[in-house]
């Protein structure tokens, strides 16, 4: 089983619908992030948490909320979904202490 | 905006030859690392540099570092098709460990 889990995997939703990217962890990690892939370029963060009651924004925040339920889980929302939203989404944890991150495996969203 | 610059965008060889990769960053950096993405999944981290080190190598990864010029550069020797993917650049800066800053990456295609 993977340890940085994400779900969906690939999602096409409408334009102005409400869409929630989940993801989960088995390594213990405190700190947990969300980035976007745009095509030819690298990552880009949207939101990071250092522990359940920590939340912090990243460079492209606007348009995207968070939640982190748990130690383990850490989702991400669009509250009303626009086409430039298109991308390819990762979940990713670290532990306290240390700059190596953990990647899910991605989720594709198409806003169309 | 990116926060760094790998260089070449692409790159094309046969197998057997060794792939060099460089990079450039703007700011003081607490570490440095290489990341790999095969097509359109998630990253896996390959090595970490830290600011006060100059090479350091893993299996047929060999990486520098230049904090004077800003700049790194990943040698991967014998390459195989096997190493065909994106290699992303990726440092963090500062108090915040584990947020991480992503080059746009190279794109290496290795040729049977």
């Amino acid at each position: 089983d993977a340890d940085v889990t994400q779900t969906p995997r690939n999602r096409i939703t409408k334009t102005g619908k409400r869409i929630m990217l989940e993801c989960s962890q088995t390594k213990g990690h405190d700190r947990m992030y969300w980035y976007r892939q745009d095509p030819g370029l690298g990552l880009r963060l949207i939101y990071y948490s250092f522990d359940v009651k920590d939340i912090n924004k990243g460079e492209i925040s606007d348009g995207y909320s968070v939640s982190r339920q748990a130690q383990a889980k850490f989702s991400l929302s669009l509250e009303s979904a626009i086409p430039n939203q298109t991308a390819l989404y990762f979940c990713a944890t670290s532990e306290s202490g240390s700059a190596e991150a953990f990647f899910g495996q991605g989720t594709r969203l198409t806003v169309v | 905006s990116q926060q760094g610059e790998e260089d070449p965008q692409a790159l094309s060889i046969q197998e057997g030859e060794n792939a060099t990769m460089n990079c450039s960053y703007k700011t003081s950096i607490n570490n440095l690392q290489w990341y790999r993405q095969n097509s359109g999944r998630g990253l896996v981290h390959l090595i970490l540099i830290r600011s006060n080190e100059r090479e350091k190598h893993s299996g047929r990864l060999r990486v520098t570092l230049d904090t004077s010029k800003k700049s790194s550069s990943l040698l991967i020797t014998a390459s195989r098709a096997a190493d065909t993917a994106s290699y992303f650049c990726v440092h963090d800066r500062g108090s915040t460990l584990g947020r991480l800053y992503f080059g746009r990456g190279t794109q290496l295609t290795v040729w049977p």
